[in-house]
């Protein structure tokens, strides 16, 4: 079963637009929650990635904000571009191994 | 540093042979970890290997094995293929040491079984 919960499925956002997608999970053991970005015929690219001790993380036009008591993570992508059409990952691993589970995956379309 | 390499990145082969896929990790990173990416299931975990030993594995059959060597190169195998074998199998990389755990991707090798 899919230890990780991602939602939309697709989202279409126009140029300039905030996208933002959601995830949840149930394990308590997991303590590393990245994100990745996929092109087509391309790996899984790291973007960024939290721990449980911070609420919100940026990076550029990239945020995540983590919610530990409500088990969810969400990843915000500010001023959305053409290039940041993509398929998008979220992901979480317990802090004993690394092995990381991934949500089912979120492809955005960003509309010039 | 060159990034994670994968050969080959296309394959073809008819259900009930074997394949073998090879994994170069980043320069300095001991840590591999094997994917199987499909549109049905998504991205499974299969199997992690650190200085060639499996630490970890994940719920596929047995004839799913992978192995590393001492220069922390590993190679996958999947023996008597089935259709829904077909997959895009891809490499990830991570350093020594559990702080960060970032695992970085190769591009995969894509399975086609007919």
């Amino acid at each position: 079963q899919q230890q990780v919960k991602q939602s939309p499925q697709s989202l279409i956002v126009q140029k300039g637009g905030i996208s933002i997608i959601n995830c949840a999970y149930e394990n308590t053991a997991f303590d590393y929650f990245p994100w990745y970005q996929q092109f087509p015929g391309k790996g899984p690219a790291l973007l960024i990635a939290i721990r449980p001790d911070v609420s919100e993380k940026k990076e550029g036009r990239f945020t995540i904000s983590f919610n530990k008591s409500a088990k969810q993570f969400s990843l915000h992508i500010m001023d959305s571009q053409p290039g940041d059409s993509a398929t998008y990952f979220c992901a979480a691993s317990p802090s004993s191994d690394y092995k990381l589970s991934f949500g089912a995956g979120t492809t955005v379309t960003v509309r010039a | 540093k060159a990034g994670v390499t994968q050969t080959p990145r296309y394959l073809i082969k008819t259900r009930g042979q074997q394949v073998t896929l090879s994994c170069s990790p980043i320069s300095g990173h001991r840590s591999v970890s094997w994917y199987q990416q499909t549109p049905g299931q998504g991205l499974q975990f299969l199997f992690e290997y650190f200085s060639e030993t499996q630490r970890n594995k994940g719920n596929f059959p047995g004839r799913f094995s992978g192995r590393q060597f001492s220069n922390s190169r590993s190679e996958m195998n999947v023996s008597t293929l089935e259709l829904g074998d077909s997959a895009l199998y891809l490499c990830a990389s991570s350093p020594s040491g559990g702080l960060g755990k970032t695992q970085y991707f190769g591009p995969g090798t894509r399975l086609l079984v007919l």
